[in-house]
């Protein structure tokens, strides 16, 4: 059963550390979405990658945060430096763009806090 | 341009009755249109979408929805509601020119024993 993972979980730092999350998804799909969930705003759009090319970034904060996909079977979301404000869960989701109707396969997110 | 409404914030049923939640759209040309589930402390979780052909789309864990293009409505409902149901649930939308989904404010469905 092919799943997206998210490393790590959880995270709690310290304001003005910079925080990792790492994001493995699906072998074979060629679409990576990275939002944010808060209570306040839902669920937000970060970025969107297709064949590990950004297409979309428009709702990431770009004096902090930056994604990026090394390679096929790994993508990143940074945040330099964290502020409390960035508390959220960051879900990472990929799909097979190309077939109509994508479905989006999320991982099972990591719920960070920044005190 | 590309919306989603959900306009409850939350649903209440009790178990063993039917349940609706509810889901209009604003899409330019043909919508795409999905349904998905959250339950606490996991990501979401694909539950079913109309592409096209039979209004009435069927997906998992029994429930279906029904896309209707006069009311620009897809709303999610099942027969009978069970305890597990209980969650948040999001309607999300793409038009045909779009790769990106727009995501309702989700609706969380409490079902009562």
């Amino acid at each position: 059963d092919a799943r997206v993972t998210q490393t790590p979980r959880h995270k709690v730092t310290e304001m003005g550390q910079e925080v990792t999350m790492r994001c493995q998804p699906i072998l074979g799909h060629n679409t990576v979405f990275w939002y944010r969930q808060t209570m306040m705003q839902g669920l937000e759009l970060l970025a969107y990658f297709r064949n590990r090319a950004p297409l979309d970034d428009s709702g990431m904060p770009k004096d902090r945060f930056s994604a990026e996909m090394p390679d096929a079977t790994l993508a990143t979301l940074k945040i330099q430096p964290s502020e409390p404000r960035d508390s959220a869960v960051y879900f990472c989701a990929s799909g097979e763009q190309g077939a109509p109707g994508e479905t989006q396969y999320f991982g099972p997110g990591t719920r960070l806090l920044v005190l | 341009a590309q919306s989603v409404a959900q306009p409850e914030d939350q649903v209440n049923v009790a178990e063993g009755n039917p349940l609706t939640v509810k889901c209009t759209y604003s899409v330019s040309g043909n919508p795409y249109l999905f349904w998905y589930v959250q339950y606490p402390n996991r990501g979401l979780q694909f539950l079913l979408k109309y592409i096209t052909g039979d209004n009435l789309v069927k997906g998992s864990y029994g429930f279906e929805a029904e896309f209707n293009k006069s009311q620009t409505s897809f709303h999610l409902k099942k027969p009978s509601a069970l305890v597990s149901d209980s969650a948040l649930y999001f309607c999300a939308v793409k038009s045909g020119g779009s790769y990106i989904p727009t995501f309702g404010r989700g609706t969380s469905l409490i079902v009562h024993p």
